[in-house]
């Protein structure tokens, strides 16, 4: 079974800020890596796919980056809305989908 | 507009059973590939069941034997029956459309409905 695993599992930020969430999967992934958001109560969203591929809609300050084993989700000013936590998810062993532990974006 | 409404939780004891239903809206659910993915509460995402559109299922390891996924494509609608439930299957329970644009992942979730198994 790949395993994904993301650091940091929580960090504190500040509106502004340019806050990266890291992602391993245990083995070769090519670029079938998704990134979901998650707000307290509700459904997870979707923000990128293929890696690095936007979903419509999305702003465009979500940007992720990688192939193979690490990925990066990097948000590039951080709004008072994207507090949030953030789970990636590898679709390489489909149809089992893998998510990663998640990372608890926090205001500073 | 895509929608998804799961509904079917709540509180059942343990060895009970109960099935999940998730109507969709906007799009075929028998022309898709459709997922039930689980959440315990304060954690993470676990997947737990598939079905193609071409109607194989597939299962996680932790409810192999005990779930079925189905749909029901006069009603547009997906099911879960869960079977022999435990403790360590309380959790919410999404029901999500996949797609295979760029790799696999889920495109549209439903809002998710609470599964409590407790004596």
């Amino acid at each position: 079974d790949i395993q994904m695993t993301q650091s940091p599992s929580s960090v504190s930020a500040s509106v502004g800020d340019r806050v990266t969430i890291t992602c391993r999967a245990s083995q070769g992934i090519s670029n079938w890596l998704a990134w979901y958001q998650q707000k307290p109560g509700k459904a997870p969203k979707l923000l990128i796919y293929g890696a690095s591929s936007l979903q419509s809609g999305v702003p465009s300050r979500f940007s992720g980056s990688g192939s193979g084993t690490d990925f990066t989700l990097t948000i590039s000013s951080l709004q008072p809305e994207d507090f949030a936590t953030y789970y990636c998810q590898q679709g390489n062993s489909f149809p089992a989908l893998t998510f990663g532990g998640g990372t608890k974006v926090e205001i500073k | 507009e895509v929608q998804l409404v799961d509904s079917g939780g709540g509180l059942v004891q343990p060895g009970g059973s109960l099935r999940l239903s998730c109507a969709a809206s906007g799009f075929t659910v028998s022309s898709n590939y459709m997922t039930w993915v689980r959440q315990a509460p304060g954690k993470g995402l676990e997947w737990v069941s598939v079905i193609y559109s071409g109607g194989n299922t597939y299962y996680a390891d932790s409810v192999k034997g005990r779930f079925t996924i189905s749909r029901d494509n006069s009603k547009n609608t997906l099911y879960l029956q869960m079977n022999s439930l435990r403790a360590e299957d309380t959790a919410v329970y999404y029901c999500a459309r996949v797609s295979g644009s760029s790799g696999w992942h889920i495109d549209n979730w439903g809002q998710g409905t609470l599964v409590t198994v407790s004596s």
